[in-house]
């Protein structure tokens, strides 16, 4: 069975660094075949894609927040972390792992499936 | 960064309806769309993957259609279970994936 979950705190300062964890089970970080993203959801409102970790070690960043994101991987721990600098009132929200899956016979990719998600509020 | 625009944002049905939501992508994506239902407080659940194909376990009144740049998701027949919030996602640019604005559905 494929999980995945995320931790972190549930309470951040404003100007802080947010440091999330992405714990998986059931596959391996290193298949390349899979990838991990981390995708948020501030209350009420839509997802929005952060970042994304690949099997051979390539990253890629939301355009609009990739100078405070730092997304990496200890295969060996089967963990992907996610750190978000400078945190704001407006980066509340529930932050979800998702595992980023290739098709077998197609370049078609999709996310499945998701962490719980974690709420994180930031406040002073 | 690929747009992706759903409408309607809400709808109001009833059991028994037939429901179609839209997603326009801002350029061709292929059929590189990937459809998701999320009920309150729980975390999205993959419905439809390259624009088309049914994830396994996923009730057959869920259909998707659509490449290029237009697409849709249908619920031939709607049940009290599929009052939720829909949403598209582009996974034709791998460094800048996106996901759509949201369709919610509720019951008329």
């Amino acid at each position: 069975q494929v999980t995945l979950k995320e931790s972190g705190p549930v309470l951040v300062k404003p100007t802080e660094t947010l440091t999330l964890t992405c714990t998986v089970s059931g596959f391996s970080l290193s298949n390349a075949r899979m990838g991990v993203s981390w995708i948020r959801q501030p209350p009420g409102k839509a997802l929005e894609w952060l970042a994304h970790i690949f099997s051979n070690d390539e990253k890629s960043y939301s355009t609009s927040l990739k100078s405070r994101l730092t997304i990496s991987k200890d295969t060996s721990k089967s963990q992907v972390v996610l750190t978000m600098t400078n945190m704001d009132p407006v980066d509340t929200a529930t932050y979800y792992c998702a595992r980023m899956l290739v098709g077998s016979s197609s370049p078609f990719n999709w996310f499945d499936p998701w962490g719980q998600g974690t709420l994180v509020t930031v406040s002073s | 960064d690929i747009q992706m625009t759903q409408s309607p944002s809400s709808l109001s049905a009833s059991v028994g309806d037939r429901v179609t939501i839209t997603c326009r992508a801002s350029q061709s994506i292929s059929s590189y769309l990937n459809w998701y239902q999320q009920k309150p407080g729980k975390a999205p659940k993959l419905l439809i993957y390259a624009a088309s194909s049914l994830q396994s376990g996923v009730p057959s009144r869920f259909s998707g259609s659509g490449s290029g740049t237009d697409f849709t998701l249908t619920i031939s027949s709607l049940q009290p279970e599929d009052f939720a919030t829909y949403y598209c996602q582009q996974s034709y640019s791998r460094g800048g994936l996106t996901f759509g604005g949201g369709t919610k559905v509720e019951i008329k």
